[in-house]
């Protein structure tokens, strides 16, 4: 079975813009998350969404939002990209929220780097 | 708020030597606390969990056991290889339907031939 999908691999932005990265969760899971790894920090949680809607959010601006959609794959964007946005963004899935349900795969993650 | 915090690195270590990378938590409640690993260029992999005080989590021959008594879960291997070499994250999840982990900061183990 395939595990969590994110695109694109890598992306280059200077200041100013945005953008928007990808995530597919692992087959029959509800949940995705994501995190923001700094280079040389642990991974920070930014969102979690569980069927479609929002449980939990990061100590993040509102320059990031993120959605669900029906298929529970699931977008983050980031709004007026600041250089310190630099960094390598980690999407995770479960298949629910509870207990064991709620173990976290993570998929490969999207580099970003802002110029 | 919950915290976790481990040993700083980089841990250079030959191979064959015993390995122990320290972690200690902050958290209100009772987590559950998680070893996750990061090769190169890759993303995390859950090395092992413990979800309960005194739970020993284990698998490819690493061990931590939940300490309450002293907030701990620290990390051991009694022989180490070179394909060991990769990061090393400590996280918490805290009680509650919530997914959010909370990491601690990493530790670059390196294992030398």
């Amino acid at each position: 079975d395939a595990g969590v999908t994110q695109s694109p691999t890598h992306l280059i932005k200077t200041r100013g813009q945005q953008v928007t990265l990808r995530c597919s969760p692992i087959s029959g899971h509800k949940s995705v998350s994501w995190y923001q790894q700094v280079l040389g920090q642990g991974p920070q949680f930014i969102f979690q969404y569980y069927e479609k809607e929002e449980r939990g959010r990061g100590n993040f601006p509102d320059r990031f939002s993120a959605r669900q959609f029906p298929n529970y794959s699931s977008e983050l964007n980031v709004n007026a990209l600041l250089l310190g946005d630099s960094a390598l963004y980690l999407c995770a899935s479960s298949s629910g929220l509870a207990g064991q349900y709620n173990e976290q795969f993570f998929g490969p993650g999207t580099r970003l780097t802002v110029l | 708020g919950n915290s976790v915090t481990q040993m700083e690195g980089p841990v250079t270590l030959s191979e064959e030597a015993f390995l122990t990378i320290n972690c200690t938590y902050t958290a209100t409640g009772y987590p559950s606390l998680f070893w996750y690993v990061q090769y190169p260029g890759e993303g995390l992999q859950l090395l092992l969990k413990a979800t309960k005080a005194d739970d020993k989590g284990s698998n490819k021959g690493f061990e931590a056991t939940y300490r309450k008594e002293t907030t701990s879960f620290h990390l051991e291997k009694g022989s180490v290889q070179v394909s060991d070499s990769a990061v090393y994250f400590c996280a918490l999840r805290g009680s509650g339907n919530t997914g959010k982990l909370i990491f601690g900061q990493g530790t670059t183990l390196q294992v030398k031939p």
